[in-house]
């Protein structure tokens, strides 16, 4: 089983839709968690970083972590077109926090 | 701010040959890490250089090694070119370690190397 495990989509919307990713992890040693988009052909960037269960909002997107289950989700409103992309959940540990741990990603597209 | 920067974009080599991937590191930071990111796939950690020194590394042969300059650049070398080495190579850079945040990584836009 790998450590982390992201819905492999891909997912299609309609602009102006909502779009949900999620994640879980069985490693409960886990406390830094992470989104990062990535365009096609490029690096990844990162999106939201939080630390601790609960929400946090950056503009459109919105990063929920529940560390009792294990689970993490990005949030997307009002899609637009240019959040077609690659989106990656990460995370680590304190004690290797040098090391991420990725999920596979999950490719979206949003239909103009 | 000057943002994390790789050389070559591509690469073709063949099967038993050695490669030197290159990255400078973000403007601030002294902490560089590479990953293997396969067609389809997440990152997979390989090694951290911090200090010139490496500073944790994933499950990978011995045959990926790296060097970490003064100036905070960093090379990875990877001997015996196999086919499955074929991937998108990342670096990323972090801030030092002793001063926290190491956890949130800067990536370039990667070397996409290709073994026949």
């Amino acid at each position: 089983q790998k450590e982390v495990e992201q819905d492999p989509g891909p997912l299609s919307v309609p602009e102006g839709a909502i779009v949900s990713l999620n994640c879980t992890y069985s490693n409960s040693a886990f406390q830094y968690f992470m989104w990062y988009r990535q365009y096609s052909r490029k690096g990844p960037e990162l999106l939201m970083y939080t630390y601790s269960s609960g929400n946090k909002e950056d503009g459109r997107f919105t990063a929920q972590v529940d560390k009792s289950s294990k689970y993490i989700s990005l949030f997307i409103r009002d899609s637009q077109p240019s959040d077609s992309a690659t989106y990656l959940c990460a995370m680590t540990d304190p004690t290797h926090d040098y090391k991420l741990s990725f999920g596979a990603g999950t490719t979206v597209t949003v239909r103009a | 701010e000057t943002g994390v920067t790789q050389s070559p974009t591509h690469l073709i080599k063949t099967r038993g040959q050695q490669v030197t991937l290159r990255c400078s590191s973000q403007s601030g930071h002294n902490t560089v890490s590479w990953y293997q990111q396969a067609l389809g796939q997440g990152p997979q950690f390989i090694f951290q250089y911090y200090r010139e020194e490496e500073n944790g590394r994933g499950n990978f042969p011995p045959r990926f090694s790296g060097l970490q300059f003064p100036n905070y650049s960093s090379e990875l070398n990877v001997n015996a070119l196999e086919l499955d080495d074929s991937a998108l190579y990342l670096c990323a850079s972090s801030l030092d370690p002793l001063a926290g945040g190491q956890e949130t990584q800067y990536f370039g836009p990667g070397t996409r190397l290709l073994v026949l």
